[in-house]
């Protein structure tokens, strides 16, 4: 079965760093881009980015260059999404998810369960 | 604000149909860039519903159609069900941003 399993909650302290994970079955890993997306409590979906997992090249948002930092480890058919100095506001669930390259614009599916991170004093 | 603009909320009684309105501008949707569609039930991951405007991944229901124009994109629900009660949300690719857009989210709700 073609899935997304990612790692689970985090409660964190502002300034602390994080690594949270996405691991992938029954696709080849390596012949796929990995879309990483942000959710906030009740609010929308947003964007952060995505990586090839065969070369590790990566394309970020504007909104979040610089704030997070994609990986991915081939051998284990793992991404990962880190964050070295978390702050209250990168509180929220973060999914990962397979793109599927479209004529024109690329699509989702799967996506992973998603990871609640809490970022709090 | 997203890039892609959707209504809030949409309601409407069983059986009845709903549409679902994505709005972009020249630099997304007006582009030519296609726009696919996701489910997201209460508590629960967002789901590929419509990919490419129109085509529907295997196992969705043939009440989910899209379609799309100009500078925007439809989503409609024909038959609404209970089980439909979700956030649907629209997306696509903006060129300015070379990056991935999302609408804001409909909540549609049954009465």
């Amino acid at each position: 079965e073609v899935q997304l399993v990612q790692s689970g909650a985090e409660v964190k302290k502002p300034g602390e760093s994080l690594k949270i994970s996405c691991k992938a079955y029954g696709f080849s890993f390596t012949g796929y881009w990995i879309g990483w997306v942000r959710q906030m409590p009740g609010r929308g979906l947003e964007w952060m980015g995505i990586i090839h997992p065969d070369d590790s090249e990566t394309r970020y948002s504007p909104s979040f260059r610089g704030q997070v930092t994609f990986s991915a480890d081939k051998s284990t058919n793992t991404a990962y999404l880190q964050w070295s100095s978390l702050k209250a506001s990168d509180s929220a669930i973060y999914y990962c998810a397979r793109r599927f390259r479209g004529a024109t614009a690329p699509w989702y599916d799967p996506w992973g369960q998603g990871t609640l991170v809490t970022v709090s004093s | 604000q997203s890039v892609l603009t959707q209504p809030p909320s949409v309601s409407g009684a069983p059986g009845q149909r709903v549409t679902i309105s994505c709005t972009g501008s020249g630099s997304n949707i007006g582009a030519g860039y296609d726009v696919h569609w996701y489910q997201q039930l209460p508590g629960t991951a967002p789901k590929l519903l419509i990919y490419n405007n129109n085509d529907r991944p295997s196992g969705v229901p043939g009440r989910f159609s899209g379609s799309k124009s100009g500078t925007s994109a439809s989503l409609a629900i024909t038959g609404l069900q209970a089980e439909d009660e979700a956030d649907y949300y629209c997306q696509s690719y903006d060129r300015s941003l070379s990056a991935g857009v999302f609408g804001g989210g409909t909540k549609v709700t049954v009465l």
